[in-house]
This record gives C-alpha cells, structure tokens and sequence, in this order.
C-alpha cells in the first residue's frame, strides 16, 4: 500500500533558524495536504497543493509539491516559538476522481523552537 | 459555524470491553472520516462514511467498526478491546471528500485501555 515517509523525525533549532521538513511518497499523489499538530492538540490543516511543481506560500511558511507529485516540502523561515508542533504532511492517493477521503499521513516532523 | 465535536473526550476501558466513540461533523459536511494516533504508528486512517454508507475503509481487524446517521454524525465501535487500542481517535469531516476538499479534524477521543 501507500507510504508516506517524513524526514526528519526531530527538529530542534534556535528561534530565527530556518526549518524545513520533507515527505515522500511510494507512489503518486493526487494531491497532498499539510497540517500542524501542537502538543495536546489534533491536526489543523494548514494547505493544499495539486498541481506538479507548486509553490504556495503562507506568511513565513513555504509548501511545494515535487514535479513527479510524489515529494514535497514544508520550509519555514525564521521560527519562532508559536511554531512549535508536530508538521504532517498527508497524501491521497493518484487519479482525479478523488473518490473519497482516505488520507495517507506521513510520519510527522516535531519541532522544538529555543529562544 | 461550531466545529468537528467528538465526546467524550477521555475514556478509560479494560482489556476485553467494548467502547463506542461519537463525532458531530461541522453543519453541512456529509463525509467523516476516522483516525487513530499513536506514538508508535503514527496516523492512521479507518474509514470513512458518505451519506450512511462506508466508503473507504483502512487496514484495521474487523473488530473496528462505524456507522453513520442520517443526519451525518458517525459513531465507531470498537469491541473486545485490546492493550494496543489506546490511542487518540480523530475524527474529521468534509463536505464531499471530493479531490480538493479539506478535512477538518475533532479534538479527538482519548481512550485509554488497561
């Protein structure tokens, strides 16, 4: 079946480091979505890419999805303490009919930000 | 708009029991999916109900089990529990789960087996 790998499973840095953490997938994704879980808390979606090569951007957050869609990432520049969590990126599977939601999640980058 | 709700919250079992977990999707949402979360491996789908009928299902032993109501809430049972099914369970809705659709999670259920 589909697998969705993350790398790294940690990340400690120093508040005003950048952070970047990368997914891959066994197989081509239609799409591939980004969520954020603090500690304590449930998964909130953070955004969505479809299209091969995409880049989206969100304040200090950049997403992009590879050109074969089976690889992305999320680079966050300058951290700060409020981005402490848990980042998953989560995948459905090939083909546009998109029948349903069965979300395919990666294992999860933690991110500890230092001041 | 109130969103995704699960209850209860916490639940504490013993090995053997069975435990039946609820989600009100947001107003309007049609399809609810189910997760659990562990340390040990991470999210993991369950099923998803559409309009009262199972649509996608993961890879989880028959003793897990979901319903959905006609007014889109969902429950899921799980019977003869076991030590390893202490978990968080999510819940999420969408309004679809067509292609680009977003998921909105629940707080979660945690329950606790001993």
């Amino acid at each position: 079946g589909q697998q969705v790998m993350q790398i790294p499973q940690y990340q400690h840095v120093q508040e005003g480091e950048d952070f970047t953490t990368y997914c891959n997938s066994s197989t081509t994704l239609s799409n591939i979505q980004w969520y954020k879980q603090r500690p304590g808390g449930h998964p909130v979606f953070l955004i969505q890419l479809v299209k091969s090569g995409e880049v989206k951007k969100q304040k200090r957050l950049t997403f992009q999805f590879g050109e074969a869609k089976k690889n992305s990432s999320l680079h966050i520049t300058a951290t700060q303490t409020t981005d402490v969590g848990t980042y998953f990126c989560a995948g459905k599977g090939g083909g546009l009919t998109g029948g349903g939601n069965k979300l395919t999640f990666g294992t999860g980058t933690q991110l500890k930000v230092e001041l | 708009k109130a969103g995704v709700t699960q209850t209860p919250r916490y639940l504490i079992k013993t090995r053997g029991q069975q435990v039946t977990l609820s989600c009100s999707p947001i107003s309007g949402h049609r399809s609810v999916s189910w997760y659990q979360q562990t340390p040990g491996q991470g999210l993991q789908f369950l099923f998803e109900y559409f309009s009262e009928t199972q649509r996608n299902k993961g890879n989880f032993p028959g003793r897990f089990s979901g319903r959905q109501f006609s007014n889109s809430r969902s429950e899921m049972n799980v019977s003869t529990l076991e030590l390893g099914d202490s978990a968080l369970y999510l819940c999420a809705s969408s309004l679809a789960g067509y292609f680009q659709e977003t998921q909105y999670f629940g707080p979660g259920t945690r329950l606790l087996v001993l």
